[in-house]
């Protein structure tokens, strides 16, 4: 499986900004994914970070709200622009590697949102 | 509308008490059902891959077994770092996977 980082590990956050955040993989991975897990529920797919194209959103989730780059296949970044109280979650990123179906996650980046 | 639900909510068992989480799933088409474990603050870490009714798989205090409707995790004898949230999640291709709301398990010593 593949060593997977996210950047920042948490953060706390005024109304109206945005964050960044990064996820680095120590592989070339063939899929990399955005989730968001809010408090006490389970994983909500966000988008399917594309290398070299437009991420592809899930239902509820617009590119305004949520821009997604994957400069090459060990990187990706999620913005979370505008930002809001309900917008106070865990933010996953986790990848699937060449010859399996798995998706592996990372440490996820806990954002709180005042 | 595909679907996967876990049962209970929450368990709580003592040291050495063995019990059962189940992972039903109404789905069209499983390609695989994932185990993950998820400890607080923490991403989710893989346990298991199921891919056909009858399969098993086991780790350590932790089987997993998959029938045509439903997955259980069975652990036996748990210890208190046992204690975490147990996901299951239903893969139907397409890197399409449907995730439930998960089991909560605390373990007292």
């Amino acid at each position: 499986s593949a060593v997977i980082s996210q950047k920042p590990s948490r953060d706390i956050c005024q109304r109206g900004t945005s964050l960044t955040i990064q996820c680095q993989v120590d592989s070339q991975v063939t899929m990399m994914f955005w989730y968001r897990q809010q408090p006490g529920q389970s994983l909500t797919l966000i988008a399917t970070a594309n290398q070299g194209s437009e991420a592809t959103y899930e239902s509820g989730f617009v590119i305004d709200k949520f821009p997604i780059s994957r400069p090459n296949l060990t990187f990706s970044t999620l913005t979370v622009s505008n930002m809001s109280p309900e917008d106070s979650s865990i933010y996953l990123c986790s990848v699937v590697t060449g010859g399996t179906d798995t998706q592996y996650f990372g440490p996820g980046t806990r954002l709180t949102v005042l | 509308e595909d679907q996967v639900t876990q049962s209970p909510e929450a368990l709580r068992l003592q040291e050495g008490e063995s019990s059962s989480l189940n992972c039903s799933y109404t789905v069209s088409g499983l390609r695989g059902l994932f185990w993950y474990r998820q400890d607080p603050g923490k991403g989710p870490e893989f346990l298991f891959t199921l891919y056909s009714a009858g399969e098993e798989k086991e780790k350590e205090r932790l089987k997993a077994t998959l029938t045509k409707k439903e997955s259980f995790l069975h652990i036996t004898a748990p210890k208190p770092e046992d204690s975490a949230t147990y996901l299951c999640a239903a893969y139907t291709g397409g890197f399409k996977t449907i995730f439930g709301a998960g089991t909560r398990l605390f373990v007292k010593a």
